[in-house]
């Protein structure tokens, strides 16, 4: 079974430009997560979605970022215009349950604004 | 506010040796805690514990909950090198959220 899949697992752009991350989560969890992870703050989650609808954005650090999920095996997460503060690695991850539960992280998307 | 607070913050043993890892956590409503081993990619779930007093256990790793004193320990056994990570736990409530620490990062030594 392949896990929670990622893309890019790199990224290097200037700042103002537009970013967009990709995440297909593992077939049958109804949950996910996207998390943001830097040396400072550690893990933070920054939105959760249930049933490919969010349920809580509270995370979000600014309204630059926005995330969608289309449907079960596809969400994105996106930055406009992205700032060098950005910079960090988002994880993205699903679990099967809707309350509380072990949840599998995909491999991270490194962001580098420059 | 919700938080969860790791010790040590790092820790440097020998092949061999036996460590304790520790998470204590003030989290609203709390009904279960998580732990996580992260290498040098994504962290990796290890064990989810709901219940006080009932030890789980994988192999060389065993974890325990206290939900009186609001702690919970990771136990390795008998070290190896490829144990050298750094191990996250996370406290949540009754939904979803998660308040992650910021991890115990462990080397072991050849």
């Amino acid at each position: 079974d392949a896990g929670v899949i990622q893309s890019p697992r790199h990224e290097v752009t200037e700042m103002g430009q537009e970013v967009t991350l990709r995440c297909k989560p593992i077939s049958g969890h109804n949950s996910l997560f996207w998390y943001r992870q830097t040396m400072m703050r550690g893990l933070e989650l920054l939105i959760y979605f249930n049933n490919n609808v969010p349920i809580d954005d509270s995370g979000m650090p600014e309204d630059r970022f926005s995330a969608k999920m289309p449907n079960a095996s596809f969400s994105t997460l996106k930055i406009q215009p992205s700032e060098p503060r950005d910079s960090a690695v988002y994880f993205c991850a699903s679990s099967p349950r809707i309350q509380g539960g072990e949840q599998y992280f995909g491999p991270g998307t490194r962001l580098t604004v420059t | 506010e919700d938080k969860v607070v790791q010790s040590p913050l790092s820790l440097v043993v020998h092949e061999g040796d036996t460590v304790t890892l520790n998470c204590s956590y003030e989290v609203t409503n709390f009904r279960s805690l998580l732990w996580y081993k992260q290498e040098k990619k994504a962290p990796t779930f290890l064990f989810m514990l709901t219940s006080s007093g009932i030890e789980k256990k994988s192999g060389r790793l065993s974890s325990i909950l206290d939900k009186k004193e609001l702690f919970s320990i990771l136990n390795i056994t008998a070290t190896q090198t490829g144990d050298s990570a750094i191990y996250l736990c996370a406290g949540g409530s009754g939904t979803y959220k998660y308040i992650f620490g910021t991890g115990t990062r462990l080397k072991v030594l050849a």
